[in-house]
């Protein structure tokens, strides 16, 4: 019974360098989210994705980039890391709209914790 | 611009005491409202609302959403250090967007 997996949990980065966050989940949903938490900040979607194929922009896109790579998995990308981008990292997913609106909810996986130097 | 704002940003009461959480929201095409709980890592479920005056309950927590006024509330009685948490409020556009509120940060004296 995993539910959203990401890999990793942690990591350091020098500024400049470039990762990629993997994020998988093997609940058949359509919806995946990235989202980002700074202290007091609550959290602030970053990309998101509403189906296989499709992307959108969230509030704070900017030095990041995602792939939705099949239905199950959704990477986030950072090309050249910058000390901004220190923060915890969560990979969410959810039901589609209109499907079963009691599975509308998001479910988180277990974060990662990302440093840049 | 879309908005989710959360007051207040922290509270701090003793045992037992009754305490209500608010979340007001604008947003284009709503489509449903979510409160989780943050303790140590991930978010967990709380509540779903997606109907006005439809009271949520959950033991000692419940929830109501206006959507008349564009709020929510949270309401947790007798509370216990357990709840020592912070609270997301997040709203859900028919698009399939979900953004979050900066979070109620609570914490119980016992």
């Amino acid at each position: 019974n995993a539910g959203v997996t990401q890999t990793p949990k942690f990591q350091v980065l020098k500024t400049g360098q470039s990762m990629t966050l993997q994020c998988a989940q093997d609940m058949n949903h359509n919806s995946m989210y990235w989202y980002r938490q700074d202290p007091g900040m609550g959290l602030r979607l970053i990309y998101y994705s509403a189906s296989e194929g499709t992307t959108d922009k969230g509030e704070v896109p900017n030095g990041y980039n995602v792939s939705r790579l099949n239905k199950r998995e959704f990477s986030l990308r950072l090309e050249s890391a910058a000390p901004s981008q220190t923060s915890v990292y969560f990979c969410a997913s959810s039901e589609a709209l209109q499907l079963r609106i009691s599975n509308e909810k998001l479910f988180f996986g277990s974060g990662t914790q990302l440093s840049v130097l | 611009e879309d908005k989710v704002v959360q007051s207040p940003l922290s509270l701090v009461v003793h045992e037992g005491d009754t305490v209500t959480l608010n979340c007001s929201y604008e947003v284009t095409n709503f489509r449903s409202l979510l409160w989780y709980k943050q303790e140590k890592k991930a978010p967990t479920f709380l509540f779903m609302l997606t109907s006005s005056g439809i009271e949520k309950k959950s033991g000692r927590l419940s929830s109501i959403l206006d959507k008349k006024e564009l709020f929510s509330i949270l309401n947790i009685t007798a509370t216990q250090t357990g709840d020592s948490a912070i609270y997301l409020c997040a709203v859900r556009h028919r698009d399939d967007k979900i953004i979050f509120g900066k979070g109620t940060r609570l914490h119980i004296l016992p």
